[in-house]
């Protein structure tokens, strides 16, 4: 039984399209998250949000914007999509007020041509 | 603020032998946490160990161990008996103050294991 669910896990597309990764988590936890690993396996934060709160990362541009239809739901929405948008996007949770250990989905290797 | 570095790119170790992966990290926090991940090419980020900054003992899991040394932000992860199954790349992590519990990850490692 998955934890942390990513779909799809990948994703082929064109510059200038809109697209979606759709995450959910089982666990039960209360924020979840987003990261952008690119082709250098750097890993950077974007977003985190609990029911209460939405904190950016400063340098995510303004056409990723996440969506939350439920606690156990963080959807991740790409608008316009840029070649220097490729990369694996993971999705994470975490229960506040635990040990802040995260839990992450598989990935989704998005490629924009 | 909160910064990690791993300075070690790449680590090779022959099988059944041990190897440490070096971490470094700046915080301005005296009670936090640090976790080291790995990613093998599945590419699934697996939780390996965490340490407490408060606890002065050192975690240890099975064959994972880490050497914590807060005064010098140094958090180094040991491998003891190596499997093939412990390539990957391996990356320290801290929580980002005041941001959601968001985590900063140092560059990785990462580790080969010859047979």
């Amino acid at each position: 039984d998955t934890a942390v669910s990513q779909t799809p896990k990948y994703l082929v597309t064109q510059m200038g399209n809109d697209k979606s990764i759709k995450c959910e988590q089982n666990l039960g936890h209360d924020t979840m998250y987003w990261y952008k690993q690119d082709s250098k396996k750097f890993l950077k934060i974007m977003f985190s949000y609990n029911n209460k709160e939405l904190i950016i990362n400063e340098t995510v541009p303004n056409r990723f914007s996440p969506k939350s239809p439920d606690k156990a739901h963080l959807n991740l929405h790409i608008n316009s999509l840029e070649l220097g948008d490729s990369a694996v996007y993971f999705c994470a949770s975490s229960q506040a007020g635990g040990t802040y250990e995260q839990y992450f989905g598989p990935g989704t290797r998005l490629t924009v041509t | 603020a909160q910064t990690v570095t791993q300075s070690q790119p790449e680590m090779s170790v022959q099988e059944a032998e041990t190897v440490t992966l070096s971490c470094t990290y700046d915080t301005s926090e005296s009670d936090y946490y640090l976790f080291w991940y790995k990613q093998p090419p599945s590419r699934q980020m697996i939780l390996v160990i965490r340490q407490e900054a408060y606890k002065q003992q050192n975690a240890t899991e099975n064959r994972f161990s880490v050497n914590f040394q807060k005064a010098a932000k140094s958090f180094s992860l040991k491998i003891s008996d190596s499997q093939l199954g412990d390539a990957a790349m391996y990356f320290c992590a801290l929580p980002i103050n005041n941001a959601g519990n968001m985590l900063t990850f140092g560059g990785g490692t990462r580790l080969m294991v010859k047979p």
